[in-house]
């Protein structure tokens, strides 16, 4: 079964540091790209960051750019987002989310499978 | 940046009712356009890719359509498991979400 999880939510105070990681199973990981995807409570969908199934390119979107970092590490299947700078407006459920691949590997660039989310709470 | 903009924010339908929800790109896109369904709570899940291509799974009462910058979302008969919020997502530069359209019962 292909599965993500997410893991290192929690509370933390404005301007602090926060890891995330989602731990991917049921599939080569190695293959896929991988996202960060946010919403905000009662709020809508906000992709973050994307990395490509090696590593590079990366991408992020302005809301983030300067503050977090996305990696990844294909030996022990695992996806990273390392939050630094936190704002009251970083408080959101954080999505990892599998790009899509053809039969034929090629990229589609939806995302196919996601995971069950963890929240994370900028708050003093 | 590509803004994609949703209407109606809101939607109420009854089952067995034709919903249709539209997603306009601030751009051309082309078709490279998905939708995602998401309930209370659960991640999202993805419906359509590539403006109108089902994904695997997924009933053939959804369907998409469109190119450039207007799309469509159609479901052709609602059923009880529909009633969720609907997201598009442009996939041409980058990654962008319509602000999402709820459907409730009516």
């Amino acid at each position: 079964e292909v599965q993500l999880v997410e893991s290192g939510g929690g509370l933390v105070q404005p301007g602090g540091s926060l890891r995330l990681s989602c731990a991917a199973s049921g599939f080569s990981f190695s293959s896929y790209g991988m996202n960060w995807v946010r919403q905000a409570p009662g709020k809508g969908l906000e992709w973050i960051s994307f990395i490509s199934s090696s590593g590079s390119p990366i991408y992020y979107a302005d809301s983030v750019k300067g503050r977090f970092t996305i990696s990844r590490d294909n030996a022990r299947n695992s996806l990273y987002l390392q939050m630094n700078s936190l704002r009251d407006e970083d408080t959101a459920v954080y999505y990892c989310a599998r790009e899509s691949l053809a039969a034929t590997g090629s990229r589609l660039y939806c995302f196919d499978c996601w995971g069950q989310g963890t929240l994370v709470t900028v708050s003093s | 940046d590509i803004q994609m903009t949703q209407s109606p924010s809101t939607l109420s339908a009854s089952v067995g009712d034709r919903v249709t929800i539209t997603c306009r790109a601030s751009q051309s896109i082309s078709s490279w356009l998905a939708w995602y369904q998401q309930k209370p709570g659960k991640a999202p899940k993805l419906l359509i890719y590539k403006a109108s291509t089902l994904e695997s799974g997924v009933p053939s009462r959804f369907s998409g359509s469109g190119s450039g910058t207007e799309f469509t979302l159609t479901i052709s008969s609602l059923q009880p498991d529909d009633f969720a919020t609907y997201y598009c997502q442009q996939y041409s530069i980058y990654w962008t979400f319509g602000q999402g359209t709820k459907v409730e019962i009516k």
